[in-house]
């Protein structure tokens, strides 16, 4: 039972570029969920897909944009990038509508912004 | 709005000793969720124990149990038989509700020493 799958590990831009990571939620899980972890930080919530829209957004700009497939996989898309948008993006997976149930994540992307 | 307090930057625990890490919280949900992540070095976030709110038998799971005061809004984690491998990250996470997202304190880093 596959878990989590994020892609790719590591990815390093430069400010101004555009990039775009990608996520696939563990097996049986339909909703996707997007966090940005700095370094020496929790992770901050970024935005929430079920049903292929957004469901809920955290405090980030609309640079940061998301898509979700049909096969619940996700993407998140961040434009004009800055340095401060260094930092570890975690996709969290779950299944709405069962109670008390918890978000697995995957291992991450490091994006690194030069 | 959540937020979630972890007063302990960092913790260290001999081997096979009993380990306590503190956090509290702020919510104005009445349903919702407490959860306790680990994050090695390795960087994926792994459940380590859920709590429902509205039970007020604390959970446990194997060496690790917590202690919920929801009155005072306070979810410590304990971890007892403290082995090598429980070297890491520790993040209490409020989450659930009518807010799907989970909010992430600062972190506790433990050290085990052998």
């Amino acid at each position: 039972d596959a878990g989590v799958t994020q892609s790719p590990t590591h990815l390093i831009k430069t400010r101004g570029q555009q990039v775009t990571l990608r996520c696939s939620p563990k097996s049986g899980h339909d909703t996707v969920s997007w966090y940005q972890q700095a370094l020496g930080q929790g992770p901050q919530f970024i935005f929430q897909y079920y049903e292929e829209e957004e469901r809920q957004r955290g405090n980030f700009p609309d640079r940061f944009s998301g898509h979700q497939y049909p096969n619940y996989s996700s993407e998140l898309n961040v434009n004009a990038l800055l340095l401060g948008d260094s930092a570890l993006y975690l996709c969290a997976s779950s299944r709405t509508g069962v109670r008390n149930q918890p978000q697995h994540f995957g291992d991450g992307t490091r994006l690194s912004i030069l | 709005a959540q937020t979630v307090t972890q007063s302990q930057p960092e913790m260290s625990v001999q081997e096979a000793e009993t380990v306590t890490l503190s956090c509290t919280y702020d919510t104005s949900e009445s349903d919702y969720y407490l959860f306790w992540y680990k994050q090695p070095p390795s960087r994926q976030m792994i459940l380590v124990i859920r709590q429902e709110a509205y039970k007020q038998q604390n959970a446990t799971e194997n060496r690790f149990s917590v202690n919920f005061q929801k009155a005072a809004k306070s979810f410590s984690l304990k971890i007892s038989d403290s082995q090598l491998g429980d070297a890491a990250m520790y993040f209490c996470a409020p989450g659930g509700g009518s807010q799907g997202n989970l909010i992430f304190g600062k972190g506790t880093k433990l050290s085990v020493k052998p």
